[in-house]
């Protein structure tokens, strides 16, 4: 199965910045998904980014405040833009390869 | 509306039993169902899925069975051991969902000494 790099680990972010996260597959991968964790929370889908393609966004969720990225088939980034201590989570990557999905390590970012 | 539920926050289970994860969901035209284990600061990793066509999957110590009628499905571990603690989540995939999935909250497990 794939893996994933993926990059801050961690962050504590000034309220109104914006930070970025990168995620690097060691092989080629169509489908790309970013997801969020809220504390105690499931994970829930931003969207899916497929290389070629504008990324599709879920409900709740908009292209100004989590732009994404997807220059190959090997690399994303999601910005959390305007941040608030709302956006405060777990923010992960993950791949879907072979019948299976996997994820990167995640980044918990904590907006003060 | 949650489609996929794990109505147990936590779960603790002693070293060496049977542990029984639950999990519900609502949506019929879900096909796939998976398991996954996250440990604190790690992405989750998969354990084991179950295709909608089967009630049974075993891996190791790891069971997944799957109730279509009722809309269940359950992870069975056996033996229990201490590096099984951790938040174990299901995840359901529909027909026609372009492979996303749908995440119920976790369970997190406590194996005890």
């Amino acid at each position: 199965s794939a893996v994933i790099s993926q990059k801050p680990s961690r962050d504590i972010c000034q309220r109104g910045t914006s930070l970025t996260i990168q995620c690097q597959v060691d092989s080629q991968v169509t489908m790309m998904f970013w997801y969020r964790q809220q504390p105690g929370q499931s994970l829930t889908l931003i969207a899916t980014a497929n290389q070629g393609s504008e990324a599709t966004y879920e409900s709740g969720f908009v292209i100004d405040k989590f732009p994404i990225s997807r220059p190959n088939l090997t690399f994303s980034t999601l910005t959390v833009s305007n941040m608030s201590p709302e956006d405060s989570s777990i923010y992960l990557c993950s791949v879907h390869q072979g019948g299976g999905y996997t994820f990167g390590s995640g980044t918990r970012l904590t907006v003060v | 509306d949650q489609q996929v539920k794990q109505n147990s926050p936590s779960l603790s289970v002693q070293e060496g039993r049977i542990s029984i994860l639950n999990c519900d969901y609502t949506n019929s035209m879900f096909d796939y169902f998976l398991w996954y284990k996250k440990y604190p600061a790690e992405g989750p990793t998969f354990l084991i899925s179950i295709s909608s066509i089967k009630d049974k999957n075993e891996d190791g110590r790891f069971t997944v069975f799957l109730n279509k009628s009722a809309k269940h499905l359950s992870l069975h571990i056996v033996p229990s051991q201490p590096g099984d603690s951790a938040v174990y989540f299901c995840a359901a995939r529909g027909l026609d969902s372009n492979y996303q999935l749908i995440w119920g909250a976790g369970t997190k497990l406590i194996i005890k000494p």
